[in-house]
């Protein structure tokens, strides 16, 4: 059964931390792992899409890393600020053959306190 | 561009009653889905297209089905709502790797249905 997990599930953080969350994926058949950035009441939108081991991306303050050999990401947000607060999910895209398989994560709800 | 665009964005049905939801995108993306997200458990996958006229079965599929006669449209018809279809749902578009694209998923607003 393939499984993303997701840690920790929600965190607070005051605004200006530096916060970093994990994404845990199967490290077999691999093929992509992407991160999106989902808002209260809003759709989740994409932030990376990383696909080689040691990838590294940055977007303003988050960035976020790819171990495929070990099977995990991290995401990283430097000074938090409160429009930071959202769910940040993960989805693991395995080799594209066959019956498609992308897989999400069940998020890590950040919230930011000013 | 809209991107992806959902039709309704709630609806609140009886057990037995049907309806179809609409999605729209006008990115000329190949792969479309439908997924479901409740409370504590992620995005489900219901069902997802590969292109125009072809439907394949997600992760949850039961009491669900859906169309895609046109490239841009792909409809989730729900024909005997049960009160465990209650959800929020989200279609989403693709540019998949097959075709030389990112993969990345386009989700539409969302709509809120609440079957009583």
């Amino acid at each position: 059964i393939l499984n993303v997990e997701q840690s920790p599930q929600s965190l607070h953080v005051q605004e200006g931390d530096s916060t970093n969350f994990t994404c845990s994926f199967p490290s077999s058949n691999f093929y992509a792992l992407h991160w999106y950035r989902w808002e209260t009441a809003k759709s989740p939108e994409a932030l990376f899409v990383m696909t080689l081991n040691g990838d590294e991306k940055k977007k303003g303050r988050i960035s976020a890393t790819l171990n495929t050999k070990e099977g995990y990401s991290y995401l990283y947000i430097k000074g938090s600020q409160p429009e930071d607060s959202a769910t940040y999910l993960c989805a693991f895209r395995i080799w594209p053959s066959g019956t498609y398989k992308y897989i999400f994560g069940t998020g890590t709800r950040l919230k930011v306190l000013a | 561009n809209a991107g992806v665009t959902q039709t309704p964005k709630f609806r609140v049905l009886k057990t037995g009653q049907s309806m179809t939801l609409l999605c729209a995108q006008d990115m000329n993306h190949e792969y479309m889905y439908w997924y479901r997200q409740d409370p504590g458990m992620g995005l489900r996958l219901i069902h997802y297209s590969v292109g125009e006229g072809t439907t394949a079965k997600g992760e949850v599929p039961d009491g669900y089905n859906v169309s895609r006669l046109k490239k841009q449209n792909f409809l989730l018809g729900l024909e005997s709502a049960a009160p465990s279809q209650t959800s929020v749902y989200f279609c989403a578009s693709s540019y998949p790797i097959q075709r030389g694209g990112p993969d990345t998923q386009y989700f539409g607003p969302g709509t809120r249905l609440t079957v009583l």
